[in-house]
């Protein structure tokens, strides 16, 4: 069974700093993985799809990475600005054709 | 490109009431799945539907039901609400299952009394 796991739960930095959120999953046997952006209330705003042939995907100041065989992912945010302060969630999609959600980081930006 | 639209937004019901959301997914996508979102439990795999057909169901009890159509629209429906469904309904497209991103709505808040 797929579990997903995101650390730190809550970040805090002041902005301009990179920063580099953590996604962790069970079974290396995905299809993909997807990082979305949730604001406080809203639905989910898709950030960076990499696909499991990929090991990167790039948007912006945004850098996803892939680590299929050791089961992680890392989502780095470079130059944060107090807009980028939400919830950052990672998503598995594998064989089941369901994606599987980590909890979320919920991430700050002091001005 | 109009994107995934869930109606309505919010939504206060009565214990023991039952209500239907609706999901119009990407023009051309053919797969929906729905999530439940609550502080406590995050996010959760309800079902997902592909050319009128489930394909999967999450653990959910039978109360959770859902359905789409010709049209790929689809609809979640929920009786003899409890308490703990309030929560946000989210609702997901592809093209199809699985293989590229989902697109979310903005999901629909439930408030049950």
């Amino acid at each position: 069974k797929q579990e997903v796991t995101q650390i730190p739960a809550a970040l805090s930095v002041p902005e301009g700093e990179n920063l580099v959120l953590n996604c962790s999953f069970t079974d290396s046997a995905i299809y993909n993985l997807q990082w979305f952006r949730q604001d406080p209330g809203k639905g989910l705003t898709s950030l960076l799809l990499i696909q499991s042939s990929q090991r990167e995907q790039t948007s912006g100041r945004l850098n996803a990475s892939l680590d299929k065989s050791s089961g992680r992912s890392t989502l780095y945010i470079a130059a944060s600005q107090p807009g980028d302060s939400a919830t950052y969630l990672c998503a598995v999609g594998g064989s089941a054709s369901k994606i599987i959600f980590g909890s979320g980081t919920r991430l700050s930006i002091r001005p | 490109k109009a994107g995934v639209t869930q109606t309505p937004r919010y939504l206060i019901k009565t214990r023991g009431q039952q209500v239907t959301l609706s999901c119009s997914p990407i023009s051309g996508h053919r797969s929906v799945s729905w999530y439940q979102q609550t502080p406590g439990q995050g996010l959760q795999f309800l079902f997902e539907y592909f050319s009128e057909t489930q394909r999967n169901k999450g653990n959910f009890p039978g109360r959770f039901s859902g359905r789409q159509f010709s049209n790929s629209r689809s609809e979640m429906n929920v009786s003899t609400l409890e308490l703990g469904d309030s929560a946000l309904y989210l609702c997901a497209s592809n093209i199809t299952p699985g293989l590229v991103g989902y697109t979310f709505g903005s999901g629909t808040r439930l408030t049950v009394v």
